[in-house]
């Protein structure tokens, strides 16, 4: 079946604009978290859904940055007034269940670039 | 806090022979830990999981270990080929309970050469 799938690829955007990035999840999978990844780092915990539980937001770096999710369906993530330092990889995973130990797939991820 | 660390250093063999990758981990006790696969411009890739309770894990040419005293997880890969190379990055639990959130290391790139 497919696999998660992120929107755009790649986004150039201007220092103080907003953009919206979008992760759908493959059908079924009822966690899905985002990641940052900057260039030649690890992966950054940013947020995560669980089913219609309150999402953990734990580790989003500033009041710019939010995050949707519909139901268990798609997840916006939301950076405003961007800086700089938000240039990244930001990349969308989906878990089956609420089991720990269930692996997380990935998408391709969104090249973010901020001017 | 938590902190994690993969050797930095891109690991450049030769092919057919057996690629170890280091993962080190400092202030606490993870319940798992998870080994991914990056290639450029992709997404990273599930390869194994090992729980705390185990010692070693293997898949194919692959082979975990996880040693609690020492912290550290080993990650081998036998008979190396060309197509091996990539960046392999380990994770582990945050230990914040059962929501799977991960701490990913930096990775560490493996060049595999003909």
């Amino acid at each position: 079946g497919a696999g998660v799938s992120q929107s755009p690829s790649n986004k150039v955007t201007e220092k103080g604009k907003d953009v919206e990035l979008r992760c759908d999840p493959i059908s079924g999978h009822t966690a899905l978290y985002w990641y940052r990844q900057r260039l030649g780092q690890g992966l950054e915990f940013l947020i995560y859904f669980q089913g219609n539980s309150a999402p953990d937001k734990s580790g989003l770096p500033s009041d710019r940055f939010s995050a949707e999710r519909t139901g268990e369906s798609v997840s916006t993530l939301t950076i405003q007034r961007t800086q700089q330092e938000d240039s990244a990889v930001y990349l969308c995973a989906s878990k089956e269940g609420v089991g720990a130990y269930n692996e997380q797939f990935f998408g391709p991820g969104t090249r973010l670039t901020v001017l | 806090s938590q902190k994690i660390e993969q050797n930095s250093e891109a690991l450049n063999i030769q092919e057919g022979k057996t690629a170890t990758l280091t993962c080190n981990y400092t202030n606490y006790s993870p319940a798992y830990l998870q080994w991914y696969r990056q290639d450029p411009g992709r997404g990273p890739v599930f390869l194994l999981l090992i729980r705390e309770n185990e010692k070693e894990k293997r898949k194919e040419r692959l082979k975990v270990t996880f040693d609690t005293t020492l912290k550290q997880s080993l990650f081998h890969i036998t008979a190396s080929q060309p197509a091996d190379s990539a960046t392999y990055l380990c994770a582990l639990d945050d230990g914040s309970g059962n929501t799977g959130k991960l701490i990913f290391g930096q990775g560490t790139t493996l060049q595999v050469k003909p």
